[in-house]
């Protein structure tokens, strides 16, 4: 059964940089049926898209977070990553990673566990 | 960029009651509209797509509608189990999102 699982800081300083890692276990990040994704949640607020990502590299981006956002993937790992720069307490949130068949682009499943990430000094 | 708009914030119901939930885009989106449940402390479970089928395993008593700019999500005979917050959610033809602000479906 596929799973994903998020790793990274759970602290980030204001103005530096987000770095999230996605891995993926019982299944391979280079299927041509999937997309990769990452969402995130703010503490007691909605829900919010942030990027997606197909193994050969295509990305789509929220336009909201303009050019803060780098997603990439690392085949060789099996791991997918979020980068977001310049951060302030608007970005303190549970970050997920998705799995997103090509086909039914309203499924996600599996979703990681969540991590929060709290932007402060 | 699509803005998706709820209605109402809060919803307080009983169970037994008919819960009817809104959701307005700022233009078309056509059918591709989806709904999430969520609960505290849990991933978003989807229960409607194309604005009107059932997710596999949806209880019939969720029902979604509209096409367009206006949706809704009906649930009839509430049970405990259902209140929660619901989103709404845009997807195109691409794995690209925008997701309403919520509804929280109160006791």
């Amino acid at each position: 059964q596929l799973r994903l699982q998020e790793s990274g800081p759970g602290l980030v300083r204001p103005s530096e940089t987000l770095s999230l890692t996605c891995t993926v276990f019982g299944g391979s990040i280079t299927s041509s049926s999937y997309y990769w994704g990452w969402f995130r949640q703010p503490p007691g607020k909605g829900l919010e898209w942030i990027g997606s990502i197909y193994y050969g590299g295509t990305t789509y981006y929220n336009p909201s977070l303009g050019s803060r956002v780098t997603i990439s993937v690392d085949t060789s790992k099996n791991q997918f990553s979020l980068r977001l720069s310049s951060v302030t307490a608007a970005d303190t949130a549970v970050y997920s990673c998705v799995r997103i068949p090509k086909f039914d682009l309203y499924w996600f499943d599996p979703w990681g566990q969540g991590t929060l990430v709290t932007v402060s000094s | 960029e699509i803005v998706l708009t709820q209605s109402p914030g809060t919803l307080s119901l009983s169970p037994g009651e008919r819960a009817t939930l809104s959701c307005r885009t700022s233009q078309s989106v056509g059918s591709s509209l989806a709904w999430y449940q969520q609960k505290r402390g849990q991933a978003p479970r989807i229960l409607i797509y194309g604005a009107s089928t059932r997710a596999t395993g949806i209880p019939d008593r969720f029902s979604g509608s509209g096409s367009g700019t206006e949706f809704t999500l009906m649930i009839n005979r509430l049970e405990p189990e259902d209140f929660a917050v619901y989103y709404c959610q845009h997807y195109g033809t691409s794995p690209t999102y925008t997701f309403g602000q919520g509804t929280k479906l109160e006791i």
